[in-house]
């Protein structure tokens, strides 16, 4: 089935970037997605990116993805305390009957 | 006001009880989920439903079930509470029509313990 793998922790200091990693296993996903979760909060969609890109930026994020090794990366460029949270990597969507399946979320610490 | 709303938002019971999570949207959107989420396990998928006339189990159904009582409305049941089902509760729903992306909407959570 539809694996979907991260890191559990990363730490880094304020104004410094953060590169957070997933890997996964099912090729015909469509979509590639990346969900915030803040302290006491449902998780929210940060952005995606579609299956037939390389690569989406979006102000201080980009994404990449490598479609061969199934590897996809978020980077947050001058990270603030603000974006202390855990990071989720999911897969899917596309439509038809096709479930978006969730890694089980890195937390992101933010060091002032 | 919140467009997918869950309650209770906290919940603390006894072994054995009958409990209901309810979860309602505004949203329009056919397909909902529930996953539940425990430290260092992430998310995962209770059960979904894609209409009204739809119910799936997901990765760990067992001790659970649900009702779709409208597109607008899905509860979640716990037959009889036992102590691992303590955990936070999260109710979704996403639109995969046409050009949407599938974009899940997560309710506040709801917070049970069994005690």
């Amino acid at each position: 089935g539809e694996d979907v793998e991260q890191s559990l922790f990363l730490s880094v200091r304020e104004g410094d970037s953060s590169v957070i990693n997933c890997t996964y296993t099912d090729s015909s996903s469509t979509y590639l997605y990346w969900y915030k979760q803040e302290p006491g909060a449902g998780l929210q969609l940060l952005t995606y990116i579609f299956s037939n890109m390389d690569m989406k930026q979006d102000q201080r994020l980009t994404v990449l993805l490598n479609k061969k090794d199934k590897h996809l990366s978020l980077r947050i460029a001058d990270t603030q305390t603000g974006d202390s949270a855990i990071y989720f990597c999911a897969e899917g969507g596309g439509g038809g009957y096709q479930k978006v399946t969730f890694g089980i979320g890195t937390k992101l610490q933010v060091i002032p | 006001d919140a467009d997918v709303t869950q309650t209770p938002r906290n919940r603390i019971t006894k072994t054995g009880k009958r409990i209901m999570l309810e979860c309602s949207q505004t949203k329009g959107h056919d397909r909902m989920y529930w996953y539940r989420q425990d430290p260092g396990l992430g998310l995962r998928l209770i059960y979904y439903s894609f209409d009204v006339k739809d119910i799936n189990k997901g990765e760990i159904s067992d001790g659970y079930s649900v009702s779709r009582q409208a597109q607008a409305k899905f509860s979640l049941s716990l037959e009889s509470a036992i102590p691992n089902q303590t955990a936070l509760y999260f109710c979704a729903t996403s639109d995969p029509s046409g050009r949407a992306t599938d974009t899940q909407y997560f309710g506040p959570g709801t917070r049970l313990t069994v005690l």
